[in-house]
């Protein structure tokens, strides 16, 4: 079993739909959560990052984080063909600065 | 700010041929890293390098060796290409705290024939 676990999809919905993209996890000692946005043929950047538990909300993301279930979320409202992408989720433990990244999950948004 | 940058962004080998993966950044970040990218297997990293003058194995580093040249560059070598390295390479870059989460170049797509 991996350390961290993510569906790979292709997860495909229409324009406007809200999405959730979910990570679970084996390793209680990861601390900063992270979710990476990955488009065709590009390098992933950063789209959120969490600290511990709770979550935390930008523009139309929301990532979740729940220690005690050991899973993360990242919730995309009024989904646009331009989030079509892969998200990949990752995760650390304090002072390791090597983070575990999930294999991503393909979203596409279709108008 | 160019952020991180890789050369080259694309490269035919044939087995046996080495080649050298360049990367710079120019955030005056102390940590570098070097990953490798398949389908379905998601980032997995090759080598990584804390500090200046520092290096270490991660999770895929047979067939590779990396420089720490300077703060700046940290360089990825293929002694002798194989083509179970054909891959697409990405660098990254972080600063020295952990909320300074990591930022990618714009990946090295390599195809060994």
């Amino acid at each position: 079993q991996k350390e961290v676990e993510q569906d790979p999809g292709p997860l495909s919905v229409p324009e406007g739909a809200i999405v959730s993209l979910n990570c679970t996890y084996s390793n209680s000692a990861f601390q900063y959560f992270m979710w990476y946005r990955q488009y065709s043929r590009k390098g992933p950047e950063l789209l959120m990052y969490t600290y511990s538990s709770g979550n935390k909300e930008d523009g139309r993301f929301t990532a979740q984080v729940d220690k005690s279930s050991k899973y993360i979320s990242l919730f995309i409202r009024d989904s646009q063909p331009s989030d079509s992408a892969t998200y990949l989720c990752a995760m650390e433990s304090g002072g390791s600065y090597i983070p575990t990244f999930g294999r991503g999950t393909s979203l596409i948004v279709h108008p | 700010n160019a952020g991180v940058t890789q050369t080259p962004k694309f490269q035919v080998l044939k087995t046996g041929q080495s080649m050298t993966l360049q990367c710079a950044q120019d955030m005056n970040h102390n940590s570098m890293y070097w990953y490798r990218q398949d389908p379905g297997m998601g980032l997995r990293l090759i080598y990584y390098s804390a500090s200046e003058g520092t290096t270490d194995k991660g999770e895929v580093p047979n067939g590779y060796n990396v420089s720490r040249l300077n703060k700046r560059e940290f360089s990825l070598r293929l002694e002798s290409a194989a083509p179970s390295q054909t891959s697409v390479y990405f660098c990254a870059s972080r600063g020295r705290s952990p909320q300074e989460t990591q930022y990618f170049g714009p990946g090295t797509r390599l195809l060994v024939l």
